[in-house]
């Protein structure tokens, strides 16, 4: 497609629930982020992906939260067992080359909300 | 370190002014300094970028101003247009991993008034 699409646009979880969030990036995109923005803030970095390996996922916040990107095309963020800190919008970007020297593309996000 | 400081958290311009936002970093290792413009409900879009070997660069209403020994960069929004409310974040990107990684500053919440 044109862009990154991401879906859900919106998720509501009960708290202790589990959550998968999709993320199609760019054709023929090597790199993939996840990125997570609280509300009023910039967003903070969680994982990335060259092709299918995830090559840092230094900034997940705990073991609840994995990432994949088995066939290095669609990326999936499971967040399991859900708690009210995990409300955040999570944002995937892809780019082009590994660098990104061309920039990245972020997608509208999934916007989720545990109560 | 990893830290990106911006200013100010909200800014409010007349049209055809100049918005004038700030960042500030720490670590010397960065090596690529974007700015990223987001309306609500969207992800966030690269307006302009730089890197540290050039002090100025230019892409019609945007400049970015960087200064290296002070470690700080801004962005200038001349002739600001009531379309250019959104908010910025500026951010500085590390290879590591080998790709460059987003540290993105707490974002500016621009308004332009008409």
């Amino acid at each position: 497609g044109a862009g990154v699409s991401q879906s859900p646009r919106y998720k509501v979880a009960k708290r202790g629930q589990d959550v998968a969030l999709r993320c199609d990036p760019i054709s023929g995109h090597v790199s993939l982020f996840w990125y997570q923005q609280a509300l009023g803030q910039g967003p903070e970095f969680l994982t990335y992906f060259q092709n299918e390996a995830q090559l840092d996922k230094s900034g997940l916040p705990s073991d609840r939260f994995f990432a994949e990107r088995p066939e290095g095309s669609v990326s999936t963020l499971k967040i399991q067992r859900t708690q009210q800190e995990d409300s955040a919008v999570y944002l995937c970007a892809s780019s082009l080359t590994y660098r990104g020297e061309y920039g990245y593309t972020f997608g509208s996000g999934t916007r989720l909300t545990v109560v | 370190q990893q830290q990106v400081k911006q200013s100010p958290q909200s800014l409010i311009v007349q049209k055809g002014g100049i918005s004038i936002i700030n960042c500030a970093y720490e670590n010397t290792a960065f090596d690529y300094f974007p700015w990223y413009q987001q309306f609500p409900g969207k992800g966030p879009a690269l307006l302009i970028a730089i890197r540290p070997d050039v002090s100025e660069k230019k892409e019609g209403r945007f400049t970015i101003s960087f200064n290296k020994s002070a470690k700080q960069f801004s962005l200038h929004i001349m002739d600001s247009q009531p379309g250019d409310s959104a908010t910025y974040f500026c951010a500085a990107s590390i290879n590591r991993g080998g790709a460059q990684k987003l540290v993105f500053g707490q974002g500016t919440r621009l308004t332009i008034n008409p």
